[in-house]
């Protein structure tokens, strides 16, 4: 049973780029975050999907936006990049069926701005 | 809002007992879990525990939780080498949907 795989795992791009990272959620599962990681900080919420819509988001600006496909894979797009968009990005996977609402990580995409 | 704290850093003999904490301020915290994270890899769900029990025990790891004082610990049996790593703390709060609100992280150094 593969777990949740991020592609690609590590990408450099240029500030005012475009960036798009892509996750497969564990076999199963319906739902899938998507947190930044900063540098020797704890993973901070982006957004969720589920059912092929954006269910929640957390403090990020709409140059972070998101898709989910009837498969249930995701894919994170960041407009214009910054400096500061530099960092770890964790995918989550999780399903609606368990109350615990478990959610199983990625190896994550690191992203470098320069 | 959500708000989630850990001390920074703890050293430990190999062989003898971890104990990593977590204070979090949401009241309406219902799932509390622990994650492990090794250098340069994605984070590992460890353990949880559901807000209306006091302790669970899974194997060498024993999760503590005070909801009065909203205090969360885990506790790491014969640690090990292995066991280094940076260790997480999330909440689930029912107010704030299913979003996951981390701590900083506690970096857990295993001496020999």
């Amino acid at each position: 049973d593969a777990g949740v795989t991020q592609s690609p795992t590590h990408l450099i791009k240029t500030r005012g780029q475009q960036v798009t990272l892509r996750c497969s959620p564990k076999s199963g599962h319906d739902t899938v975050s998507w947190y930044q990681q900063a540098l020797g900080q704890g993973p901070q919420f982006i957004f969720q999907y589920y059912e092929e819509e954006e269910r929640q988001r957390g403090n990020f600006p709409d140059r972070f936006s998101g898709h989910q496909f009837p498969n249930y894979s995701s894919e994170l797009n960041v407009n214009a990049l910054l400096l500061g968009d530099s960092a770890l990005y964790l995918c989550a996977s999780s399903t609606t069926r368990q109350a615990s609402y478990e959610q199983y990580f990625g190896p994550g995409t690191r992203l470098t701005v320069t | 809002g959500e708000d989630v704290e850990q001390s920074l850093f703890l050293s430990v003999r190999e062989g003898d007992s971890s104990v990593i904490n977590c204070t979090y301020t949401d009241s309406s915290s219902t799932y509390l879990y622990w994650y492990k994270q090794e250098p340069g890899a994605g984070l590992q769900l460890l353990t949880y525990i559901f807000s209306n029990m006091d302790m669970k025990q899974d194997q060498r790891l024993t999760v503590l939780l005070n909801k009065k004082d909203k205090h969360l610990s885990l506790r790491i049996a014969d640690t090990q080498t292995g066991d280094s790593a940076i260790y997480f703390c999330a909440e689930k709060g029912q107010a704030a949907g299913n979003k996951l609100t981390f701590g900083g992280g506690t970096r857990v150094l295993v001496k020999p």
